[in-house]
């Protein structure tokens, strides 16, 4: 399976605090994406990476990506009580044609 | 701007009966996918259609058929269900292969 792992499983951080989650994976890629899901609801994109790039930022979110290790993480500064949700990476592997999901992180954001 | 609609979003089936999933974006993607979501699992890529007019198999195909009837609909059933069916299943689409996808909210499947 090229399915990316999330680690932790689980985070619990107070408001303001910084989360950080990786993602490991196993064959080569292309790009490697983050998402968001709140309970309930369907996935959220929050920011693609491709292989030829070590960092990215959006807003509050700063990815970053080595693939010599074969991993990610995906940072959120100052979290807020609304950062509370599941994170999932996904990887396309050599194809491009369609990604594969982790397991994800669930954080909790304590205001 | 809809987005992403799934029908239903909640069903409850026997085991042995066949139901229809039905999935429209209105974002004039060219690609949409079907994935389900069990606990533990993430999630699994049932299959997808790179463009109008095919469809491939993704990592849990078996016990499942597609549909892409035009751009917009890309619709999944479950021919004779079985409670290991039982699961979140969400579509998705996008621009083009290797972008972010856009998902809908899901339809949340019981066989009993």
């Amino acid at each position: 399976s090229q399915q990316g792992e999330e680690d932790p499983q689980a985070l619990s951080i107070q408001e303001g605090e910084n989360a950080t989650m990786n993602c490991s994976y196993k064959t080569s890629i292309n790009n490697l994406q983050w998402y968001r899901q709140n309970s309930g609801r369907g996935l959220v994109h929050l920011i693609l990476i491709r292989s030829n790039e070590r960092e990215k930022h959006s807003g509050r979110l700063r990815v970053t990506l080595d693939t010599s290790k074969k991993s990610s993480s995906l940072l959120i500064t100052a979290s807020r009580a609304a950062d509370t949700a599941s994170y999932f990476c996904a990887t396309d592997g050599n194809t491009g044609n369609q990604f594969y999901f982790g397991t994800g992180t669930s954080l909790t954001v304590i205001p | 701007n809809a987005g992403v609609t799934q029908t239903p979003k909640f069903q409850v089936l026997k085991t042995g009966q066949s139901m229809t999933l039905q999935c429209a974006q209105d974002m004039n993607h060219n690609s949409m996918y079907w994935y389900r979501q069990d606990p533990g699992m993430g999630l699994r890529l049932i299959y997808y259609s790179a463009s109008e007019g095919t469809t491939d198999k993704g990592e849990v195909p078996n016990g499942y058929n597609v549909s892409r009837l035009n751009k917009r609909e890309f619709s999944l059933r479950l021919e004779s269900a079985a409670p290991s069916q039982t699961s979140v299943y969400f579509c998705a689409s996008s621009s083009i292969q290797g972008v972010g996808y856009t998902f809908g909210s899901g339809t949340r499947l019981t066989v009993v």
